[in-house]
Parts: C-alpha cells; structure tokens; sequence
C-alpha cells in the first residue's frame, strides 16, 4: 500500500513566481511528516518536519507545509523560487512513530526546474 | 560536527561478486538506517541499527545484510551481487532508534554499478 504520493513527477517554475509541491500520505492516524531535499550528487537534506505541534510548517530556505488533516496532504511551497531551489524533493512519513521503530517511507520524488 | 560519511563514494563490481558499504554516522548518534535508491523503485527502507542490533529490516532479500559495531559505524554487505542491485545507498544517523521525531541525516551516498 502506498503510504505516500506525490501527485507530480515534475513542476517547472519561473525564478520569482511560486513553487508547489504536493504530497498526500494515507494513515489511520497522524503520523510524522517530512519533506526532503536531495541536489544532484549530494545527500539528502531535511527541509522540514511535522510532528503534531503547529500545522503549517516553516522550514530552511524559506519553504513551508501544511498539514491537513482532513485532506491527509502536506503540501511544500515557497512564494518566490530561486534558481538554487532546482533539485528533487522527496515527502516522507514516518508511520512507526510511537514505536522504537523507525522507517522513512518516502514518496517517488517531485523533480523542480526553475527557469530564469 | 562532521555529517554522515559513507565510504566508498563509488564502487564498480560485476555480477556475482560482494560487496560492503561503510557509514560513519554522525558522532554521538546511535542509530544508522540504510537506503537504496534506484530510478525504478526510488527510495526503499533497507534496514536499521540501533547500539549494535538490528531493529528493523525492510522487504529485501538475504543477500543483503548489515551490522553495527560499538563505535556505531555501520557496514551493510550485498552478496552474489545482481544487475538489479545497482543504486545509490544511503545511509542515515540519528539521536534515537528510528528517531522518533524521524529526523535522520544522511550521507552523500555509494554509487553502486554491477556489471
């Protein structure tokens, strides 16, 4: 069973004009929530993270999420893109929280493009 | 603090052979998770370790096996390697077991080819 999906493969933006990245996540509960960064040959980087506190999200780099409940999403944007901002983002959740266990389930990745 | 470090940064190995990966995580974190990442199947869960004992195993096969040692550094080997197994495999550290706030840290990645 997918436990994440990122609706988009691929989202071109305009340097200076909005980024949205989509991700919805099934689970019976609220789980932990993650969006990651991975720029070509570099590792991944934690974007930022929900975990039941605050539902919108401020992450590094000027990105933020919201959590939705009701619409199980948790959606990345940004308001203004920046051309630094071209690599894969990866949401993820973590369904073994509460537990000692802890695997990362991640999305198949939304690639941006940003043109200048 | 230095980050995640895995070794090698690239390996070339043919058909059948083994392999081991090496993952030094970040100094003070006691787990290590291991990942593999392949265009077709992107990012899957190989396994994790926590103080020296696998505590969670992903849905691969024997051939892929881990350890831990009491420093925390983590070696994952691949036996009888297979085209297939080519990928990038991460590695990721973190404070706790599975990191209950789930934030792990990874390495840059081995690139693995099998030809």
């Amino acid at each position: 069973a997918q436990s994440v999906t990122q609706l988009d493969s691929h989202v071109s933006v305009s340097e200076g004009t909005p980024v949205l990245l989509r991700c919805n996540y099934s689970s019976s509960y609220s789980p932990s929530l993650f969006w990651y960064v991975q720029h070509p040959n570099k590792g991944l980087q934690l974007l930022l993270k929900y975990t039941s506190a605050a539902t919108l999200v401020k992450g590094i780099n000027g990105f933020e999420a919201e959590f939705k409940k009701s619409e199980t999403s948790f959606h990345l944007t940004k308001p203004s893109a920046h051309m630094s901002d071209a690599a894969e983002y990866f949401c993820v959740v973590n369904l073994d929280r509460g537990s000692t266990l802890g695997r990362l389930y991640f999305g198949r990745g939304t690639q941006l493009t940003v043109w200048p | 603090k230095a980050g995640v470090t895995q070794t090698p940064r690239y390996l070339i190995k043919t058909r059948g052979q083994q392999v081991t990966l090496s993952c030094s995580p970040i100094s003070g974190h006691r787990s290590v998770s291991w990942y593999q990442q392949t265009p077709g199947q992107g990012l899957q869960f190989l396994f994790e370790y926590f103080s020296e004992t696998q505590r969670n195993k992903g849905n691969f096969p024997g051939r892929f096996s881990g350890r831990q040692f009491s420093n925390s550094r983590s070696e994952m080997n691949v036996s009888t390697l297979e085209l297939g197994d080519s990928a990038l495999y991460l590695c990721a550290s973190s404070l706790r077991s599975g990191g209950a706030s789930g934030e792990q840290f990874f390495g840059p990645g081995t690139r693995l080819t099998v030809l």
